[in-house]
C-alpha cells in the first residue's frame, strides 16, 4: 500500500526566512498530491493541490513541486512569519474501484521564531 | 453556519456508555467522511459516503457504526469503546462524488476521550 514520509522532526526556523518541507512517497504513482496545514485541535485546511503533470505550483508566499521521478513534494513558504507555526500534511491519493481516496503523511511541524 | 460543523466539541464517556458525534456541511458537497486521528500518527480514513452510500470502510471495528441520512449530515455512533479509543475524530466532505482530485474541506472535529 502507498507509504508517505514527512519530516518526522520539527522543523524550527527564524521569521523572514525559507521553510522547505519534504514529503516522499513509496508504491504508487499518484495523479496528483495535496498539502494541508493543520493547528493544534483544529481540522486540517486546504493548501494547494498539485498534478503530476504539473512541475510547480504557486500561491502567494507558498510554492509546491512534484517530482514524480523522485516520488518526493517539496514545500516551501518564503518570507516566514510565526503566524506560518502549524503542521503541515501532504496527502496522495488512492485509488479503489468506485474512485479515490486520501492518504495523509504524519505531518511535520513547523514553528517560525520572531 | 458555514463550512463544516461538528458537535460535541469535546466528549467523555465511559466504555459501557453509547454516544453519537454529529457532523454537517453547507457546502452541497456530494461525499463526507470520518477520520481518526490520534497523536502524532497520521489522520487514519475510517468511513467514506459518496451521494449517501457508503463506498469505504477501513476495516473499522463495529463499535463504531456510521450513519448518512442526507448529503449533508454524518453520523458516527459509538458504543463499548475502548480507551485506545480516544483521539480527535474529524469529518470531511468534498465536491466531488469520490474525493477524486477534490479538495477536502474538514470541520474542527471532537475530542473524545474514553475512559
Amino acid at each position: 500500500s502507498q507509504k508517505i514520509e514527512q519530516n518526522s522532526e520539527a522543523l524550527n526556523i527564524q521569521e523572514g526566512k525559507t521553510a522547505t518541507l519534504t514529503c516522499n512517497y513509496t508504491n504508487y504513482s499518484p495523479a496528483y498530491l495535496q498539502w494541508y496545514r493543520q493547528d493544534p485541535g483544529r481540522g486540517p485546511v486546504f493548501l494547494l493541490l498539485i498534478r503530476e503533470n504539473e512541475k510547480e505550483k504557486r500561491k502567494e508566499r507558498l510554492k509546491v513541486t512534484f517530482d514524480t521521478t523522485l516520488k518526493q513534494s517539496l514545500f516551501h513558504i518564503t518570507a516566514s512569519q510565526p503566524a506560518d507555526s502549524a503542521t503541515y500534511l501532504c496527502a496522495l491519493e488512492e485509488i479503489y474501484n468506485q474512485g479515490g481516496k486520501l492518504i495523509f503523511g504524519q505531518g511535520t511541524e513547523l514553528s517560525v521564531k520572531p | 453556519e458555514t463550512g463544516v460543523t461538528q458537535t460535541p466539541r469535546h466528549l467523555v464517556m465511559g466504555m459501557t456508555n453509547k454516544k453519537s458525534l454529529k457532523c454537517e456541511q453547507h457546502l452541497g458537497h456530494n461525499a463526507m467522511y470520518w477520520y481518526k486521528q490520534s497523536a502524532k500518527k497520521p489522520l487514519e480514513l475510517m468511513f467514506v459516503y459518496s451521494l449517501e452510500e457508503r463506498v469505504e470502510n477501513n476495516s473499522v471495528p463495529s463499535r463504531f457504526s456510521p450513519e448518512c441520512p442526507n448529503s449533508s449530515h454524518l453520523f458516527l455512533h459509538l458504543h463499548t469503546l475502548q480507551p485506545e479509543d480516544s483521539a480527535l475524530y474529524l469529518c470531511a466532505s468534498s465536491q466531488g462524488p469520490s474525493g477524486r482530485d477534490n479538495e477536502q474541506f474538514f470541520g474542527p472535529g471532537t475530542r473524545l476521550t474514553v475512559l
